[in-house]
């Protein structure tokens, strides 16, 4: 079956748009993942969705930046007023429910704020 | 002190050799534990995963876990170009699954 799947592969922006990345799960996976990597700080947990429960969004690193799952599938990530420091790739994983589930990644979004 | 660490490398050897990576963690109540290879502009892809103490053999590759010493270790036997990546280790360390990783260990093979 199909990974998980990101879209876009590359996003170029000013500084101060918003943009949108996109998640597509793993079919059957009920838990979703965002995560950030870029140079300096590694690979970064952001936001984390199981089924119908509310988000954990303890890794946001500001309000600036906001997701949400519809339908218990497909997942946007939003980041409003985008900075240079935002500059990173935008990883996104999905696992089954149950605790220490394998993740699954997609490639990522890769963001470059000009 | 972070919650997991990892040498960054970058460890080049020749082909044929065996490949010795490792991490550190801090909290002793860790008890999952992966690795993961990621290639150039792909995304992290599972290559082992272990729960508690002991070794776990798959392929060329054997994870081992000392709960003791708060160590794991990834080893990759008869290593080809074609392993040339970044290592990662990653530690559910929180409610929810979320995954703690190490910086990540840059592996050459050279032929």
């Amino acid at each position: 079956g199909a990974g998980v799947s990101q879209s876009p592969s590359n996003k170029v922006t000013e500084k101060g748009k918003d943009v949108e990345l996109r998640c597509d799960p793993i079919s059957g996976h009920t838990a979703l993942y965002w995560y950030r990597q870029s140079l300096g700080q590694g690979l970064e947990f952001l936001i984390y969705f199981q089924g119908n429960s509310a988000p954990d969004k303890s890794g946001l690193p500001s309000d600036r930046f906001s997701a949400e799952r519809t339908g218990g599938s497909v997942s946007t990530l939003t980041i409003q007023r985008t900075q240079q420091e935002d500059s990173a790739v935008y990883l996104c994983a999905s696992s089954y429910a149950n605790s220490n589930q394998p993740q699954h990644f997609g490639d990522g979004t890769r963001l470059s704020i000009l | 002190q972070k919650e997991v660490e990892q040498d960054p490398g970058p460890l080049s050897v020749p082909e044929g050799a065996i490949v010795s990576l490792n991490c550190t963690y801090s909290n002793s109540a860790f008890q999952y534990f992966m690795w993961y290879r990621q290639y150039s502009r792909k995304g992290p892809e599972l290559l082992m995963y272990t729960y508690s103490s002991g070794n776990k053999e798959d392929g060329r590759f054997t994870a081992q876990v000392d709960k003791s010493s708060k160590y794991i270790s990834l080893f990759i036997r008869d290593s080809q170009p074609s392993d040339s990546a970044t290592y990662l280790c990653a530690i559910p360390t929180a409610a929810g699954n979320k995954l703690t990783f190490g910086g990540g260990t840059r592996v050459l093979v050279k032929p």
